[in-house]
């Protein structure tokens, strides 16, 4: 089992540009959830999918920001119309079942908006 | 709202030293609460949890709910044990169940 795939691992766009971040979980989680990290900050919880729903996106900025897990492929994070404030290292999680159960983490990507 | 405090974001001790990492927490419910552990170029993973009561890796965990806390101790550090250590709750927030990380403590196990 490979673990949490994330890719890419770095990302670098221009203001105004689109990004998109791929999560593909370990096998038999259907479980995925995507956290933001700051710099000097902990992991900050975005949103909590199931495969094509959306079970709790309540740490998502309000614009810009969506999130997606189709019944086939990868999870996307997609953040359009970067800004600086954008830059962080994005964590995709994946669980078997509920949220109190083992997170298991992908290694991040890393976004930098110049 | 949940909320949990990692209140040292640096800590530094001698191989063979006693260690604690300290972690508050805020929550109406009843937690369960993580310790994750982020070594050096690896990724985050679980170190352990209040409801399996075990040691991992010469660390144990105990949740106090009189003093909403959970502290991560080990009697003699090594300095295998250097990373960023993240202190988690689980709890039940905007209609689902999700974990809420405090902002991590460095340590540094000094030779």
């Amino acid at each position: 089992n490979a673990g949490v795939m994330q890719n890419p691992r770095h990302l670098v766009r221009r203001r105004g540009q689109e990004a998109r971040l791929r999560c593909s979980p370990m096998k038999g989680h259907s479980h995925v959830y995507w956290y933001r990290q700051l710099p000097e900050e902990g992991l900050k919880f975005m949103v909590y999918l199931q495969k094509e729903n959306i079970i709790d996106e309540s740490g998502m900025p309000k614009e810009r920001f969506s999130a997606e897990f189709p019944k086939e492929g990868p999870s996307i994070l997609r953040i359009q119309q970067v800004v600086r404030g954008d830059s962080a290292a994005y964590f995709c999680a994946s669980s078997r079942d509920r949220a109190a159960n083992e997170q298991f983490f992908g290694p991040g990507t890393r976004l930098t908006v110049l | 709202a949940q909320r949990v405090t990692q209140p040292e974001k640096l800590l530094s001790v001698f191989k063979g030293a006693p260690v604690e990492l300290k972690c508050n927490y805020s929550y109406s419910g009843s937690p369960e609460l993580f310790w994750y552990v982020q070594y050096s170029r690896q990724r985050l993973q679980l170190l352990l949890r209040h409801i399996s009561r075990e040691s991992i890796k010469g660390f144990t965990a105990d949740l106090n709910k009189g003093e909403t806390s959970f502290h991560l101790k080990k009697p003699f550090a090594q300095e295998e044990d250097s990373a960023m250590y993240y202190c988690a709750l689980s709890g039940w927030e905007g209609g689902s169940e999700k974990l809420v990380f405090g902002k991590g403590t460095k340590l540094t196990v000094n030779p």
